[in-house]
C-alpha cells in the first residue's frame, strides 16, 4: 500500500513553543521533501532529504530543521515557533531521480498563536 | 521575481468544455512536473518530466524545455476536475529541488 502519512493533521501552538511534524512512507523511497503552502500560493520547498542523514536546504529553510534517521521517516522541527510559520505543511516522497512521481501526505495544518 | 508563472490564475468552465493551462519558466530548467490539488487539499502528481507530449486519459501535457514552457490540456471537462493545477520546475540538474507556480484554480460547473 503506497502511502505517505503525516502526524499530526492539525496543531495549534503558541509563539515560542517547539513543534515537531512527522512524516512516514512505506515505499522505501530515498527522497523525501517538506513543503509549506500559504493561501493562494504554490508549494515552497523547505528541505529535501536524499536518504538517511543526507539533507539539503530548500528555498525557505530559515526557522526550520529536519531529521532523517530512518529511510521511512522524515521529521520537520520548528524551534521556537513564530506566527509567520502558520501554514499547511506537506511531506512528499519519491524515488531518487528526475523521472519519478512525488507522493504526498495529507498535510498538517499548523497554527501558531 | 516569479520563476514559474501560471496562467490563467483562475478559470470557470461549463461541463464538457476544454481548457488549456499554461506554465512559463523564467530561467532554464532541467525538468518539470504537473500536480493536481483537490478542493479539500490533497495533492497528486499528474505528469512528471513530461518532455514532449504525454497523455493520460483526458489530460495532455506538452512541454518544450528549451522554450521554457509547458501546457496542460483538459478535454471534455467534468465537475470532478475542479481544483487547483500546479506546475513545478527543477532548476538545476540532479538536485530534485522543485520551484512551484501559484497554480490555476479551475471550477467546472454543470
Amino acid at each position: 500500500d503506497m502511502k505517505v502519512t503525516q502526524m499530526p493533521r492539525y496543531l495549534i501552538k503558541r509563539m515560542g513553543e517547539n513543534v515537531l511534524l512527522e512524516c512516514g512512507q512505506d515505499m522505501s523511497h530515498e527522497t523525501m521533501y517538506w513543503y509549506r503552502q500559504d493561501p493562494g500560493l504554490g508549494l515552497q520547498l523547505i528541505y529535501i532529504s536524499y536518504d538517511v542523514d543526507s539533507n539539503s536546504e530548500g528555498d525557505i529553510p530559515k526557522g526550520y530543521r529536519v531529521s532523517r534517521k530512518k529511510r521511512e521517516h522524515f521529521s520537520l522541527i520548528l524551534d521556537s515557533a513564530k506566527t509567520n510559520q502558520t501554514s499547511v505543511y506537506f511531506c512528499a516522497s519519491s524515488l531518487l531521480g528526475t523521472d519519478y512521481e512525488q507522493y504526498f501526505g495529507p498535510g498538517t495544518r499548523l497554527t501558531v498563536l | 521575481g516569479q520563476q514559474v508563472q501560471q496562467s490563467p490564475a483562475s478559470l470557470v468552465l461549463q461541463e464538457g468544455e476544454n481548457a488549456e493551462l499554461q506554465c512559463n519558466f523564467s530561467t532554464s530548467l532541467n525538468s518539470m512536473q504537473w500536480f493536481y490539488q483537490r478542493p479539500e487539499g490533497s495533492l497528486v502528481s499528474l505528469f512528471y518530466n513530461p518532455s514532449g507530449t504525454k497523455q493520460s486519459g483526458r489530460l495532455t501535457s506538452t512541454t518544450v524545455i528549451k522554450e521554457r514552457r509547458s501546457s496542460l490540456h483538459i478535454s471534455s471537462s467534468q465537475i470532478t476536475d475542479s481544483g487547483t493545477y500546479l506546475c513545478a520546475m527543477e532548476r538545476d540538474t540532479g538536485n530534485y529541488k522543485y520551484v512551484f507556480g501559484a497554480g490555476t484554480r479551475l471550477k467546472v460547473i454543470a
